[in-house]
């Protein structure tokens, strides 16, 4: 059973369309996270979702919105797709009191064309 | 602004020997040090973590040693095995109010031959 999921493995879609990413996590954790992973293979966090209440927005632009209906589901909708915008994207979890060890989806590959 | 940073983007080793992997870091503010370890098409696998009032953490064949006053840290595999082989990020972690911040770096593929 996994214990963080993302649907779409790969995403490929054409510049200016709005797309949506879904994560669920089955670990019971509070909190859960979006990290962008670039070209460059830096991998840095974007959101952090406490209870469904946002914790962390790293200057992400607004076209990106991230969306808890409950404490174990995360999704993340990107408006107006840029090609700038093609990465590896992962979702996350973790418990309180351990919030540094965090356990990570597979990774949703996005291509704009 | 790259406040952790590995510089070795690989490291080649051969099986049962000792693997050291390092990182540096430039924020006083870290409060845990973590490594990840990350296989192709995979996520990052949270693999061994330690406090920043702490010198050390040992689990296993695992070892992470933290040197403050260097802004360094790493990690010793010992002995490594060739299903080590993966990327390696060193991360550090921030408290930001309910959560933890993490900050990776760019990772070291680690290749041990058989």
């Amino acid at each position: 059973d996994t214990a963080v999921s993302q649907t779409p493995k790969y995403l490929v879609t054409q510049m200016g369309n709005d797309k949506s990413i879904k994560c669920e996590q089955n670990l019971g954790h509070d909190t859960m996270y979006w990290y962008k992973q670039d070209s460059k293979k830096f991998l840095k966090i974007m959101f952090s979702y406490n209870n469904k209440e946002l914790i962390i927005n790293e200057t992400v632009p607004n076209r990106f919105s991230p969306k808890s209906p409950d404490k174990a589901h995360l999704n993340l909708h990107i408006n107006s797709l840029e090609l700038g915008d093609s990465a590896v994207y992962f979702c996350a979890s973790s418990q309180a009191g351990r919030d540094y060890e965090q356990y990570f989806g597979p990774g949703t590959r996005l291509t704009v064309t | 602004d790259q406040q952790v940073k590995q510089n070795s983007p690989s490291l080649s080793v051969q099986e049962g020997r000792i693997s050291i992997l390092n990182c540096d870091y430039t924020n006083s503010m870290f409060d845990y040090f973590l490594w990840y370890k990350k296989y192709p098409a995979e996520g990052p696998t949270f693999l061994i973590s330690i406090s920043s009032i702490k010198d050390k953490n040992e689990d296993g064949r695992f070892t992470v040693f933290l040197n403050k006053s260097a802004k360094h840290l790493s990690l010793h595999i010992v002995p490594s095995q060739p299903g080590d082989s993966a990327v390696y990020f060193c991360a550090a972690s921030v408290r930001r109010g309910g959560s933890e911040k993490l900050v990776f770096g760019k990772g070291t593929k680690l290749t041990v031959n058989p």
